[in-house]
């Protein structure tokens, strides 16, 4: 069974510095899919940025940028200019091709405090 | 808003009891998905139904039961509920775009078992 680590419970940034959230995963399949997604107070789950196992590049959307490194199983998040905005829970998520349906194995999650 | 609609938001019962919570997916998504968060277990997958069946199951108690509608609604069925079934329930449609298609989340409902 697939499983997601996030080892690091809490972090804390100071607005407009960098901070990066780490992720390991383990399993044994080739094609998967893997994910950051956001939980604010207002507790609704959103998608920030999404890795394809097959692509090599990390994926970037605007000042949210990963590393990849399959070999490793890492997949970490990088937020740049951080933003009092970005103040919340994000968890790490993944999700196998095949059979697997479409469901997202989470890891625990990291709390984010974004400091003024 | 992700389209996701869930209801009720917040829901408080005694020990023993039967909710439904309910769930309708963003338009032309066939798929549901329903998680569990709870403090001690993260989130948990549930269940998953495409258009009206079965696909996939996950750490779902015999006590809970799910069913997806012709009109593509699901609803979550929780019985005989005990103390520890606390916890916030999501419901998730997946969108376009094959396997990696994104889950798009409703805001929950928030179960208080007393």
């Amino acid at each position: 069974a697939q499983t997601v680590t996030q080892s690091q419970p809490e972090m804390s940034v100071q607005e407009a510095e960098t901070v990066t959230l780490s992720c390991t995963y383990d399993t044994s399949e080739s094609d998967y899919y893997l994910f950051w997604y956001k939980q604010p107070p207002s507790r609704q789950m959103i998608l920030v940025i999404r890795q394809e196992a097959y692509k090599q590049q990390n994926a970037t959307e605007n000042r949210f940028s990963v590393n990849f490194q399959k070999a490793a199983k890492s997949f970490s998040l990088k937020i740049s200019d951080s933003q009092l905005g970005d103040a919340a829970m994000y968890f790490c998520a993944y999700k196998g091709g095949g059979t697997s349906y479409g469901k997202l194995t989470f890891g625990q999650g990291t709390i984010l405090t974004v400091h003024p | 808003d992700s389209g996701v609609t869930q209801t009720p938001k917040h829901l408080i019962t005694a020990t023993g009891q039967r909710v439904t919570l309910r769930c309708s997916p963003r338009s032309g998504d066939l798929s549901v998905y329903w998680y569990q968060q709870s403090l001690d277990q993260g989130l948990q997958f549930l269940i998953q139904y495409y258009n009206g069946e079965e696909r996939a199951k996950g750490n779902i108690l015999e006590r809970f039961s799910a069913q997806q509608f012709p009109d593509l609604h699901s609803e979550l069925n929780l019985s005989s509920l005990e103390l520890g079934d606390s916890a916030l329930y999501f419901c998730a449609s997946r969108g376009p775009g094959g396997p990696s298609g994104e889950l798009f989340f409703g805001e929950g409902s928030r179960l208080t078992v007393l």
